[in-house]
């Protein structure tokens, strides 16, 4: 069954200290992996994808993420997380038809100052 | 640069009644969605059209239809709401590597 896991429901960190929300997938063959994140109110924006190439993947707002394939895992990173950095975050891969992206359930990000 | 455009942005609908949500974007894109987001859920595919003429179901299609006459629209409709349907729902079309862009969101409750 393909699949997405962000285990943490919430990750709170310190304003200029490196954050890191996990997240694991299951789907048969290569993956095609996404983050968006979410402003209140707001729609999803997109942050960074993996299709294929380098495992480190650089995205929008300096973050980036570490595709794994061994443990089948996408973490999002930054290495200085801001205040404006908290939303909800979003972890998805494509689905095996290639139709529809399946979604983690998201984690809240809480930067403090 | 519009992108995708959803409106209404929240609306209140009493149980039974019937309304569409309309989704529109100017980027091109064949493909077009609609998910459904929910607490402790994340977002789950209601419909999508792979290009005008051409629907198909997703994970959550009960109680909403959907058509595809030109690829600029894809309108979801509800056809008789209930309380289980109270959700954000998000409409999205994808463009080139696969990236699919959202819209800002439709709030609807069903009381």
């Amino acid at each position: 069954a393909q699949s997405v896991a962000q285990p943490e429901d919430q990750v709170n960190v310190a304003e200029g200290n490196p954050l890191t929300v996990k997240c694991t997938y299951s789907v048969s063959g290569n993956p095609y992996l996404f983050w968006y994140v979410q402003y209140p109110n707001r729609g999803l924006q997109f942050l960074l994808k993996y299709i294929t190439g380098d495992n480190l993947v650089k995205g929008s707002y300096g973050f980036e993420a570490e595709f794994n394939k061994s443990q089948t895992s996408f973490h999002l990173k930054k290495p200085s997380a801001l205040v404006s950095d908290s939303a909800l975050y979003f972890c998805a891969v494509r689905d095996q038809a290639g139709t529809a992206l399946i979604f983690g359930k998201g984690t809240t990000l809480s930067v403090s100052s | 640069n519009a992108g995708v455009t959803q409106t209404p942005k929240f609306q209140v609908l009493k149980t039974g009644q019937s309304m569409t949500l309309q989704c529109a974007q100017d980027m091109n894109h064949e493909y077009m969605s609609w998910y459904r987001q929910d607490p402790g859920m994340g977002l789950r595919l209601i419909h999508y059209s792979v290009g005008a003429g051409i629907t198909d179901q997703g994970e959550v299609p009960n109680g909403y239809n959907v058509s595809r006459s030109t690829t600029e629209d894809f309108p979801l409709r509800l056809l008789s709401a209930a309380p289980s349907q109270t959700s954000v729902y998000f409409c999205a079309s994808r463009g080139p590597g696969n990236t699919i862009y959202f819209g800002e969101g439709s709030w609807l409750t069903v009381v």
